[in-house]
């Protein structure tokens, strides 16, 4: 079975732009969930959806959105890119309804590096 | 404001030595706390305690988890080369579906 997988792995984009990265679950897993880590620190929580709705937000601005689609992909679109948006966006998929949170293992993809310039 | 600080933030060792890391939390309602490890990329799971699970072993791996202390620890013994990475540790709480992270901890173990 394939693990979460993620793409583009890689992104450059300059300051202004807008960018979309993807995300296809574990074959069977409901619930995705979209991490930023930047350079040196750990995974912050962006969003959590399952099902296709949000259950979960963390604290970042509204130039940050997500969707889930009915195959339980997701789609994470950062607006007006920021030098400090520049990180590895990781997603994480689990089988239940919080996330991992509650018990369930939760698996990461490999990321996608974006770069902002 | 919920927050996990690890330490050390790094860790040079020699291979066979002991490493013990360290993970304090202050979180609303604790759920869970969750060891990973990050070479490249992916973070990998290790080990979830909760107030039922307490304590976890695998291999040369264990963890423990001091919820008077809102703590927990990882052990490494009769450390590898392969053992290098980053180790995470990541609370979740009851309300929202989230997991905190902390800095984590850069272990180097040499030949």
């Amino acid at each position: 079975d394939a693990g979460v997988t993620q793409s583009p792995t890689h992104l450059i984009k300059t300051r202004g732009q807008q960018v979309t990265l993807r995300c296809s679950p574990i074959s069977g897993h409901k619930s995705v969930s979209w991490y930023q880590q930047v350079l040196g620190q750990g995974p912050q929580f962006i969003f959590q959806y399952y099902e296709k709705e949000e259950r979960g937000r963390g604290n970042f601005p509204d130039r940050f959105s997500a969707r889930q689609f009915p195959n339980y992909s997701s789609e994470l679109n950062v607006n007006a890119l920021l030098l400090g948006d520049s990180a590895l966006y990781l997603c994480a998929s689990s089988s239940g309804t919080s996330g991992g949170a509650a018990g369930e293992t939760q698996y990461f993809g490999p990321g996608t590096r974006l770069l902002v310039l | 404001e919920d927050k996990v600080v690890q330490s050390p933030l790094s860790l040079v060792v020699h291979e066979g030595d002991t490493v013990t890391l360290n993970c304090s939390y202050e979180v609303t309602n604790f759920r869970s706390l969750l060891w990973y490890k990050q070479e490249k990329k992916a973070p990998t799971f290790l080990f979830m305690l909760t107030s039922s699970g307490i304590e976890k072993k695998s291999g040369r791996l264990s963890s423990i988890l001091d919820k008077k202390e809102l703590s927990s620890i990882l052990n490494i013994t009769a450390t590898q080369t392969g053992d290098s990475a980053i180790y995470l540790c990541a609370v979740g709480t009851h309300t929202g579906n989230q997991f905190y992270f902390g800095t984590g901890t850069s272990l180097t173990v040499i030949p």
